[in-house]
Order: structure tokens, then sequence, then C-alpha cells
């Protein structure tokens, strides 16, 4: 069975650019959760959705940041304008249901890098 | 979520069981405990979890203790492929629950 597809694996552009990073969940799942990894924070949840809807964003660091999910199968995140500090490893993770009891199964990420 | 404490690393010789202890002392009758593994460049792996009894499949098996203060993470034939950092996770049974990575065990398997 195909896992969660991440692309690109590796995204570097300049400040200020759109960026827009993309996940397919695996089929049936219903919940999704981008993360975003560094050194020095770790992984950190940016949002999640059950069903198609964001559920808590409490964790998008601002306005720049914004998530969708188009189908049940898809979501974006896209970030406006691009800046240094947003260079990390995006992941995005499906789950059958959002609840703890339901395994996250995590995609390869997403390697950005703001210059 | 309850917290974890794992060893920082250890190594293994290939071919022999990897046996990764984790300590959840303060852990609640309803968080469940995970495993995960990353290895370097790639996404957090899912390997296995459980709540009460010991678990079972293709990749590791997990032994709770009958307090479930501690588990341990068995992997029965280690392989080289197998060198990853390994996360003892707790995680309590809501919705939109996150995964708290800590700092893990670094698994280094040896030919």
């Amino acid at each position: 069975d195909a896992g969660v597809i991440q692309s690109p694996r590796h995204e570097v552009t300049e400040m200020g650019q759109e960026v827009t990073l993309r996940c397919k969940l695996i089929s049936g799942h219903n919940s999704l959760f981008w993360y975003r990894q560094t050194m020095m924070r770790g992984l950190e949840l940016l949002i999640y959705f059950n069903n198609n809807v964001p559920i808590d964003d409490s964790g998008m660091p601002e306005d720049r940041f914004s998530a969708k999910m188009p189908n049940a199968s898809f979501s974006t995140l896209k970030i406006q304008p691009s800046e240094p500090r947003d260079s990390a490893v995006y992941f995005c993770a499906s789950s059958l249901t959002g609840y703890g009891n339901q395994p996250q199964h995590f995609g390869d990420g997403t390697r950005l890098s703001i210059l | 979520d309850a917290k974890t404490t794992q060893p920082p690393s250890m190594d293994c010789a290939e071919g022999r069981a990897a046996n990764l202890p984790c300590n959840h002392s303060t852990i609640s009758g309803n968080e469940y405990v995970y495993w995960y593994r990353q290895i370097h460049s790639q996404g957090p792996q899912y390997i296995i979890h459980g709540l009460k009894n010991n678990e079972t499949n293709e990749m590791a098996s997990l032994i709770i203790t009958e307090d479930r203060k501690s588990s341990t993470l068995i992997l029965p034939h280690a392989t080289l492929r197998d060198t990853a950092v390994y996360y003892c996770i707790v995680r309590v049974n809501n919705a939109g629950n996150m995964l708290t990575f800590g700092g893990g065990t670094r698994l280094m398997v040896k030919p």
C-alpha cells in the first residue's frame, strides 16, 4: 500500500517567494497533521484536520502560513511570503482517525531552505 | 502526555535481538505507549503501540510491565538497516493529539 506522499522532497527558494508544500494522505485515512522539524525546536505540530476540516491551527506560526484540504486525500501548506526562519523539514502525517489509539503515518518530508 | 525516559544510545550486534527500554512512570490509564523510529533524512516511521497488553507485529514486539510504568521494544533480529533513533512516546487517547518526540535512543547495529 502507498504511504503518505509529500512533494517536493527539497525546495530552495529566496526570501519573499511563495512556497507550496503538498501531501497525499493514505487512502481511507480521515485525519491529517502538518508538523515542522528543526534542530532547535524538534517536531512541532502546525495544524490538524479531521474529515477535511481544520480542527486545531494553534501551532501555525503566523498569518503567512495557511493550510487547506481541498478533498479527502490531499492537502497543501502554503507560506507567503517566505522568510529564512521558515527553513525546516515539514512533515505531514495521516491517521485513520485523529484519536490517540490510532497511529500517525508520516511522509518523508519536504526539506525547505529559504535563502 | 506523560514524560518518557530513554537511554541516549545503544549498540547491538547484527542478527541479535535489540532490546530498547523506556520508562514512563507517570503514565495514566488512558495513555498509549507508542514507538517510532527516524532514520536520517526520512520521516518518523511508526513501529508499534499498545495500552496494557504485550503486542507483536512484523517489525517488533512491545513488552509493557504490569504496572505500565515501563516498556521494552524488541527488534528480534537486528539488521544494519535498523540503525536509527528510536522514540518512545506516551499519547493520551484524545482527538488531534500530537506526537511529542523526546531525545530518543540512538541504536547502532554493528556487523
